[in-house]
């Protein structure tokens, strides 16, 4: 049941530049999108949110992109740092909230 | 406030036995999920609880089960353990915009 897709298993950046995060998902019935970051031994702590109503939001380095004609979240870090490196989760939420598989970040100083 | 909190943190059983978690949410909080994580398969969701009440169940099969009780807090019952069971048990209370927040979850390995 892979309704949420994060294609990449891992991205590596280096520090200052961008990083992009990828997620796509099946069910244009999904309203709302969230990512979540977590470090190794923690549980994921929420990062950012976006509804289907709008296309972007941002909060601080952190944008989050929704493309709902391609089912396709992404989350944009600008500028990326060493402390970023984590697992990435985008979530979708209908009735139920769904995760994709994750992405691991490492941001090389 | 405090965060969501889990018990045990780590756990080891033998296969055929039963196990159960806890969960206590964050105060005020009425909604907690279940996940289970698993190297390369992400969160998969197993069921939410709220007031007491089942509201969701992923595609588990029946040897879990969970329930909640009127303080909010939540277990989480596995029963005839398989070797494919251990994975993190993560839990999440549900605030006012539908943001999870999770605990540091549960790492159960069955031997």
């Amino acid at each position: 049941d892979q309704q949420v897709k994060q294609n990449s298993p891992s991205l590596s950046v280096q520090e200052g530049r961008i990083s992009i995060l990828n997620c796509d998902y099946t069910n244009s019935m999904f309203d709302y999108f969230l990512w979540y970051k977590k470090y190794p031994a923690e549980g994921p702590t929420f990062l950012i949110s976006i509804s289907s109503i709008k296309d972007k939001n941002e909060d601080g380095r952190f944008t989050v992109f929704l493309n709902k004609s391609a089912k396709h979240l992404s989350l944009h870090i600008v500028p990326s740092q060493p402390g970023d490196s984590a697992v990435y989760f985008c979530a979708v939420r209908l009735n139920d909230m769904r995760f994709g598989a994750g992405t691991r970040l490492t941001v090389k100083p | 406030k405090a965060g969501v909190t889990q018990t045990p943190r780590y756990l080891i059983k033998t296969r055929g036995q039963q196990v159960t978690l806890s969960c206590s949410p964050i105060s005020g909080h009425r909604s907690v999920s279940w996940y289970q994580q698993t190297p390369g398969q992400g969160l998969q969701f197993l069921f939410e609880y709220f007031s007491e009440t089942q509201r969701n169940k992923g595609n588990f099969p029946g040897r879990f089960s969970g329930r909640q009780f009127s303080n909010s807090r939540s277990e989480m019952n596995v029963s005839t353990l398989e070797l494919g069971d251990s994975a993190l048990y993560l839990c999440a209370s549900r605030g006012s915009f539908d943001e999870q927040y999770f605990g540091p979850g549960t790492r159960l390995t069955v031997t």
